[in-house]
């Protein structure tokens, strides 16, 4: 079973710029949450969304969106783009009755 | 909200023990999991305690106190490879929601 997919690996963009990231989950997982990971905050939750709808969100500026489209797959959206949002974006997929989730490698991004 | 603490760093010789302690605070608690992290690489689920206790896995166990808001890691037989970083996170209470709230990890290192 293939495991959680993000995609672009590495990215690197200006400030201003906008960037989309994409998460494939496992096959079968119905949710995708996406975090934010820094060495001075760790991990912070972005949003969950579940047969794509959002559940839940974190607390960041408007700038960060996302989506879920029929197939589970997702899409992170963040606009404006400035030099603190440089970071490994991480998605997680979890289904069935599992509650662990399952991290893909994560984009990192960062903003010149 | 939620606010977890756990230590920076530590260090440990191969073949010895170590435990990673974690405590939180929380207004509604609903699991408490421990993640490995190593550089460069996604995540992976090491354990989950939703009731209070020791559960053992092989080489790691986790404990958890809830009205001491307070669980560990321990980890037996250091091998090199487990040089990484841990990560606690606790799930807030709600139906359905896959939200955790990270620590800011713990870098462990294996010395021979």
């Amino acid at each position: 079973k293939a495991g959680v997919t993000q995609t672009p690996r590495y990215l690197i963009k200006t400030r201003g710029q906008q960037v989309t990231l994409s998460c494939s989950p496992i096959s079968g997982h119905r949710s995708v949450s996406w975090y934010q990971q820094t060495p001075g905050q760790g991990l912070q939750f972005l949003f969950e969304y579940f047969s794509e709808t959002q559940r839940n969100k974190g607390n960041f500026p408007g700038r960060f969106s996302g989506r879920q489209f029929s197939n589970s797959r997702s899409e992170m959206n963040v606009s404006t783009l400035e030099l603190g949002d440089s970071a490994l974006y991480l998605c997680a997929s979890s289904g069935g009755s599992g509650e662990k989730l399952f991290f893909g490698s994560g984009t990192q991004l960062s903003v010149l | 909200g939620q606010n977890i603490d756990q230590p920076t760093e530590m260090t440990a010789t191969e073949g010895a023990i170590v435990q990673i302690n974690c405590t939180y605070q929380t207004s509604g608690f609903n699991g408490l999991f421990w993640y490995q992290q190593h550089a460069g690489e996604a995540p992976t689920f090491l354990s989950y305690n939703v009731l209070d206790g020791l559960e053992e896995k092989g080489r790691f166990s986790s404990f958890l106190s809830r009205s001491k808001g307070y669980s560990y890691l321990l980890l037996k037989e250091l091998q090199m490879k487990d040089s990484a970083s841990y990560l606690c996170a606790v799930r807030e209470a709600g139906a359905g929601s896959y939200q955790l709230t990270f620590g800011k990890g713990t870098k462990l290192s294996v010395i021979p």
